[in-house]
């Protein structure tokens, strides 16, 4: 079964720092680009960084640029997101998501993991 | 970046009825060279991930049920679903893929009346 399992989120202090884990199984993940999606409480979703199969080719939305890493350990089928200098604004649901087969650098995500909470607060 | 709107932001449908969702993007998201239109449609149920139903704007995803469809081109599309059911009350958004960063809409509420 293709599932993805994000993990690494909580509640943190603005200025502080998460790294966000998504461990995928049931399919090839260096095969893949794959992406962040983050929702914010009650509102709708946002596009936060995608990468390629290589980890070579990183993408970011201004918002993060600077302060939030993408990368990915096809050895370990794991994509990460390290996040730094975290504001309020940056609480919200993350969820990993997965390009189609074949695809380049733009993509619909046709596999979603169930998301981890990120609440930065003091 | 691209912008998406999507209307109306809620709407209550009988079971059974029509319901439509619309979705403008700010700039074409048609690329000529393979003619396809770079959208996507999404259900997400409370407390759930979005779940992809439509891409390449009107290819329905495997084991979508045939009532979803999606039309349109350019800058302007649509998603119907022709017999709405208890199970299809959920958010419905719009996502383009053509110019990074994505974009999606703000969402559209679909609630039974």
């Amino acid at each position: 079964e293709v599932q993805l399992v994000e993990s690494g989120g909580g509640l943190v202090q603005p200025g502080g720092s998460l790294r966000l884990s998504c461990a995928a199984s049931g399919f090839t993940f260096s095969s893949f680009w794959m992406t962040w999606v983050r929702q914010a409480p009650g509102k709708g979703l946002e596009w936060v960084a995608n990468i390629d199969r290589d980890g070579n080719e990183k993408n970011y939305v201004d918002s993060v640029k600077g302060r939030f890493t993408i990368s990915r350990d096809n050895a370990k089928n794991s994509l990460y997101l390290q996040m730094n200098g975290l504001r309020a604004e940056d609480t919200a649901v993350y969820y990993c998501g997965r390009a189609p087969y074949g695809s380049g650098s733009q993509y619909y995500m046709g596999v979603w993991g169930k998301g981890t909470t990120v609440t930065v607060s003091s | 970046d691209i912008v998406m709107t999507q209307s109306p932001d809620s709407l209550a449908v009988s079971l059974g009825e029509r319901a439509t969702i619309n979705c403008k993007s700010s700039q074409s998201v048609l690329y000529s060279p393979n003619n396809k239109n770079y959208l996507a449609w999404y259900q997400q149920k409370p407390g759930q991930p979005p779940k992809l139903l439509i891409y390449w704007a009107s290819t329905r995803e495997s084991g979508v049920p045939d009532r979803f469809s999606g039309s349109g081109s350019g800058t302007d599309f649509t998603l119907t679903i022709s017999s709405v059911q208890a199970e299809d009350v959920a958010v419905y958004y719009c996502h383009q893929y053509l110019s990074l960063p994505d974009t999606f809409g703000q969402g559209t509420k679909l609630q039974i009346k």
